[in-house]
């Protein structure tokens, strides 16, 4: 079946330093994929898209990237702050299937 | 600005009896969506509507009716209720059906089933 996966359940980094988040997908080409931002309590809030045919967008201190032939997106935060931390979501295509999200907690 | 608005915002409810969350949103989109949310499993679809009077299932729609008489209603209906339903509860709105378009979440229906 059509999946959304992110592996890491949680991801401890230092303040200022670039956070990493990876997406796989399996089993079917998404044509896009998108970031979310979760808070404890809230609901997601949208980020970023990005589309198979763009290999990197940037919004900010926001990065994502989109390989398909590793079937993966890349989602950066650079000079990090506390006050990024939040569990991201990565959506996927049709429907937006999602992955399990990955807790980001940034340590002054 | 509302966006997407849920009510309640927590309920407790006893196995068997049945209940109502209600979403609204005041942007005019054409697609609404309802997903539970469960530790370790992620956003789950459960039902989905393109536009009034059309609604499908998704991922995980046993237990769960839909309507959608209005575009800016989608009320999510529990038959009879089941300690597994036990979640959180998203109702979320976009222009489109698919992923090109950013999804609208509201802040989510905590609901205990006893």
């Amino acid at each position: 079946s059509q999946k959304i996966e992110q592996n890491s359940e949680a991801l401890n980094i230092q303040e200022g330093k670039t956070a990493t988040l990876t997406c796989n997908y399996t089993n079917y080409s998404p044509a896009y994929l998108q970031w979310y931002r979760q808070d404890p309590g809230r609901g997601p809030v949208f980020l970023l898209l990005i589309r198979e045919n763009e290999k990197e967008k940037r919004k900010e201190r926001l990065k994502v990237t989109f390989d398909t032939t590793l079937k993966q997106s890349l989602f950066h935060i650079t000079a990090s702050q506390p006050a990024d931390s939040a569990t991201y979501l990565c959506g996927g295509y049709q429907k937006v299937t999602f992955g399990t999200g990955t807790k980001l907690q940034v340590i002054p | 600005n509302a966006g997407v608005t849920q009510t309640p915002k927590f309920q407790v409810l006893k196995t068997g009896q049945s209940m109502t969350l209600q979403c609204a949103q005041d942007m005019n989109h054409e697609y609404m969506s309802w997903y539970r949310q469960d530790p370790g499993m992620g956003l789950r679809l459960i039902h989905y509507s393109v536009g009034a009077g059309i609604t499908d299932q998704g991922e995980v729609p046993n237990g769960y009716n839909v309507s959608r008489s209005t575009t800016e209603d989608f009320p999510l209906r529990l038959l009879s209720a089941a300690p597994s339903q036990t979640s959180v509860y998203f109702c979320a709105s976009s222009t489109g059906l698919n992923s090109n378009q950013p999804q609208h979440f509201g802040d989510g229906t905590r609901l205990s089933i006893l």
